[in-house]
């Protein structure tokens, strides 16, 4: 199956400071991503929804401002999380969503970023 | 609005027990299920899905029946084993959004 992956896999820094993630379509094109946060013990909730080459669509309560995201091409998009603070640290998820025959589409999860902010 | 509902977990069987997994869902409309499985380490995989009523998604001996009369999709194996071992998510998607539940840690054990 079509394989997604995401860099880093787990990061650490101080409060204050800006994080960059990115997520990668490795042999697909994606016109649309999805970023997802998951705390402990709960599900995945979507922040956003990415697309190529216009700004991300963003969920109710999701702040613009603090989670940047950038798809500036097809198989790359980026989640950077400005200012970070500790009730920021949890564990981010991207997935790329593909266009199968027939008009139905499919969703690629990447392994998912743990971030933690000290 | 939409929501989906699954059991906690951890769920401990040994080889060859029977699984099942609740899932039940509060959707506007006719929602597509789905349950997905993460392996430690790895993204999240779709498992099996189903698109309408009394629709049977099935997969490496997975099954689930869309039950619109009790907006159920429950998971089901006859004989796990050892290698299933990883948390399953249901979820629902009405547009090309999916909603998730909060995951399901199985653990066989031989």
């Amino acid at each position: 199956g079509a394989v997604v992956s995401q860099h880093p896999s787990w990061v650490i820094c101080k409060s204050g400071t800006s994080v960059k993630i990115e997520c990668r379509s490795l042999d697909f094109q994606a016109t649309t991503m999805f970023w997802y946060r998951q705390f402990p013990k709960q599900s995945l909730m979507l922040m956003a929804t990415s697309n190529e080459g216009s700004k991300a669509t963003y969920e109710q309560g999701v702040e613009k401002d603090k989670f940047l995201i950038n798809h500036a091409s097809l198989t790359l998009s980026t989640l950077t999380v400005t200012s970070a603070h500790p009730e920021d640290s949890s564990f981010y998820i991207c997935s790329a969503r593909v266009r199968l025959a027939g008009g139905k589409d499919t969703q690629y999860f990447g392994p998912g970023t743990r971030l933690t902010v000290l | 609005g939409n929501s989906v509902t699954q059991m906690e977990g951890p769920v401990t069987l040994s080889e060859e027990a029977f699984l099942t997994i609740n899932c039940t869902y509060t959707a506007t409309g006719y929602p597509s299920l789905f349950w997905y499985v993460q392996y430690p380490g790895e993204g999240l995989q779709l498992l099996l899905k189903a698109t309408k009523a009394d629709d049977k998604g099935s997969n490496k001996g997975f099954e689930a029946t869309y039950r619109k009369e009790t907006t159920s999709f429950h998971l089901e194996k006859g004989s796990v084993q050892v290698s299933d071992s990883a948390v399953y998510f249901c979820a629902l998607s009405r547009t090309d959004k999916l909603i998730f539940g909060t995951g399901t840690r199985l653990q066989v054990f031989p």
